[in-house]
Order: structure tokens, then sequence, then C-alpha cells
């Protein structure tokens, strides 16, 4: 079955730290465009992070020298380490793949989401 | 960076037609061609229903169709059916090799 599956959200604290894994099935992985996705309680959707391929790498500018995206091709794995976590980044997040192949936004294969809050 | 600009609302009955908007700006809706729209029921991860402006994936209903004109994408539903109340987001790659996605436009069908 083609699927995604993300893992790794819980309560953190101000200032912590998380990793986010999103594990894919049922497609080859190594030649697609990843992102990571967010979505605030009630809110939005909103771009967070983009690997591509080739590893380069894509971030929005609010989580920008916080976030690192990452991915392990042999494990079909996506990774995203959270760091210096702040309140507004309470979300469900989302891995996704993005069909255009390169960071175009056409992501026609999306997780369930995993939930990531941050509070005292 | 702001989201892109969308209602926040809109309502129409069964079998009507409604077209949601979305305005940008030069340095991402007016600049290129990679608009996408993706439909989210509550409690659920969203789905692609169109890209690349006006392009649908297979599966999704042909009442579903996409344009664009300058800074602004539109998304029309013909045929209004109950399954399709649902949030709405519209979505364009930018200038600073990201995507944006607007705010969001909740529909109701009557």
């Amino acid at each position: 079955e083609v699927q995604l599956v993300e893992s790794g959200g819980d309560l953190v604290q101000p200032g912590g730290s998380l990793r986010l894994s999103c594990a894919a099935s049922g497609f080859t992985f190594n030649s697609d465009t990843m992102h990571w996705v967010r979505q605030a309680p009630g809110k939005g959707l909103e771009f967070v992070s983009a690997i591509r391929s080739s590893g380069a790498t894509y971030y929005a500018s609010s989580v920008k020298g916080r976030f690192t995206v990452s991915r392990d091709n042999s494990k079909k794995t996506l990774y995203l380490q959270m760091g210096s976590l702040r309140d507004e980044d309470t979300a469900v997040y989302y891995c996704a793949r993005d069909s255009s192949g390169w960071i175009w936004g056409y992501f026609d294969l999306w997780g369930r989401g995993t939930l990531v809050t941050v509070s005292t | 960076q702001s989201a892109l600009t969308q209602p926040a609302s809109v309502s129409g009955s069964p079998g009507q037609s409604i077209t949601l908007s979305c305005t940008g700006t030069s340095n991402d809706v007016g600049a290129y061609k990679f608009v996408s729209w993706y439909q989210q029921h509550p409690g659920k991860a969203p789905r692609l229903i169109i890209y690349e402006v006006s392009n649908r994936p297979s599966g999704v209903s042909n009442r579903f169709s996409g344009s664009k004109s300058a800074n602004s994408a539109s998304l029309t539903i013909s045929g209004l059916q109950a399954e399709d109340e649902a949030n709405y987001y519209c979505c364009s790659y930018t200038s600073s090799s990201t995507v944006m996605f607007g705010g969001g436009t909740k529909l109701t069908v009557l």
C-alpha cells in the first residue's frame, strides 16, 4: 500500500527539541521531493520544509535556523529535527510527497499527521 | 511572508456552481503556473484536487476546475454536492523557492 506514516509528535516545553519521522512505503521514495506541512489547531496549512532527491533543502522563514529536514533513502524515512520550540510551533505536522519532482507543491500523497504541542 | 488571500467562507445550494478565489502577488501566483488546490474534510489530511492551475489528478471529479488570471487563481465546483462541504486551500510556488498556502475557504452546502 502506498502510504506515509508520521511519528514522534509529543508534548514538549518551550525551548525544547523534538524529532519527527515519516516512514514511506509502496513507492520509490528516493526520487521524490518530500515536504513537511503543518496545521495549527483550527488554522490553515503552512509550509514548513522540503527536501529534494538531491538533498537540497528549503525552509519557511519562521523555522529557518531552528528546524532541519533530512532523509534516509535506505530506510525510506523523512525526518524533521525541531529545536528552540515555541508555542506557535504547536500543530499537526504532515509529511507529503511532491509529485512535481521539484518543489512546486503538488502534494499527491499525505500522511495522517502527528501532533506537536509546545507548552509548559 | 503572508498567506495567499482566500475568502473565509462561501456557501451554495446543491446543484449550483460556486467559485473560490485565491489572490497572491507577482512573486507567487502571478509569476508561476505552479498553483494547486486542496480539499480537506474535518479531521482528515488534505487531498490534491487541482495542480498546475487547471489539471486534475486521476480520480478527481471533473466537477472541479481551475484557472488563473494575473495574480489570482480560482477553483470552480459545478453541480455542488453535499460531500463537497469542506475546507479548500490554494497553494503556489513562490520566488523564495518555497510554497505558500492560502488561509483556506470553508465551503458550506446549504
